[in-house]
């Protein structure tokens, strides 16, 4: 089930400068797409989700952006801090119900001081 | 800031026996959750709960696995004779409603090791 993909298994940013982490889809009735981020031993916290009615939501220094067309999603996150180091998945769920999401593999995110 | 919770936080067991997850959600959620996560894999969707029933379940959720909600508090997932492939991550979630912009907000997690 490759529905969400997120291709970088890892990314190495520089504290200060700008990280963004990318995620594909291929289920053109997603409609819904949310950014977990997720420390070891710990759950999945919610961070930003975006509505396919959307093409950006900001929320601090974290802003998604989806490109419908391309079934593409990206998280920019800016200026990246140490605490930022954690893994980032993408997930998305479609209508109607909306209740199961699917997620994507993880990107391992290492902000480098 | 309300929180899921979960209990507990390592269960070990063996092949065959039954366990029984516990899941504390938020507490004016509406919309209960359970995904898994094999060791390397990605999170899984297992199964959906609402108004005391299932709402929605996926092909991973076949007749060794339950759901109940025994109290006005409580929601449990319980798994009839575990295999080894049991073995994971069952993250617990609970969301306000359903639908868009009702994000599931998620448990620290139980970590299951079949033996």
């Amino acid at each position: 089930d490759q529905q969400v993909k997120q291709n970088s298994p890892s990314l190495s940013v520089q504290e200060g400068r700008i990280s963004i982490l990318n995620c594909d889809y291929t289920n053109s009735m997603f409609d819904y797409f949310l950014w977990y981020k997720k420390y070891p031993a710990e759950g999945p916290t919610f961070l930003i989700s975006i509505s396919s009615i959307k093409d950006k939501n900001e929320d601090g220094r974290f802003t998604v952006f989806l490109n419908k067309s391309a079934k593409h999603l990206s998280l920019h996150i800016v200026p990246s801090q140490p605490g930022d180091s954690a893994v980032y998945f993408c997930a998305a769920s479609a209508s109607p119900g909306a209740q199961k999401l699917v997620f994507g593999q993880g990107t391992r995110l290492t902000i480098n001081p | 800031e309300p929180e899921v919770t979960q209990t507990p936080s390592h269960q070990v067991t063996q092949m065959g026996q039954e366990v029984i997850l516990r899941c504390v959600p938020i507490s004016n959620h509406l919309y209960f959750y359970w995904y898994r996560q094999i060791l390397g894999q990605k999170v899984e969707f297992l199964v959906s709960f609402y108004n005391n029933e299932i709402s929605e379940k996926s092909e991973i959720f076949d007749d060794q696995f339950s759901v109940e909600r025994p109290d006005g508090s409580n929601f449990t997932l319980k798994i009839r004779s575990t295999k080894l492939e049991d073995s994971a991550m069952y993250f617990c979630a609970s969301s306000e409603a359903s639908g868009k912009n009702y994000e599931q907000y998620f448990g620290p997690g139980t970590r299951l090791t079949v033996t």
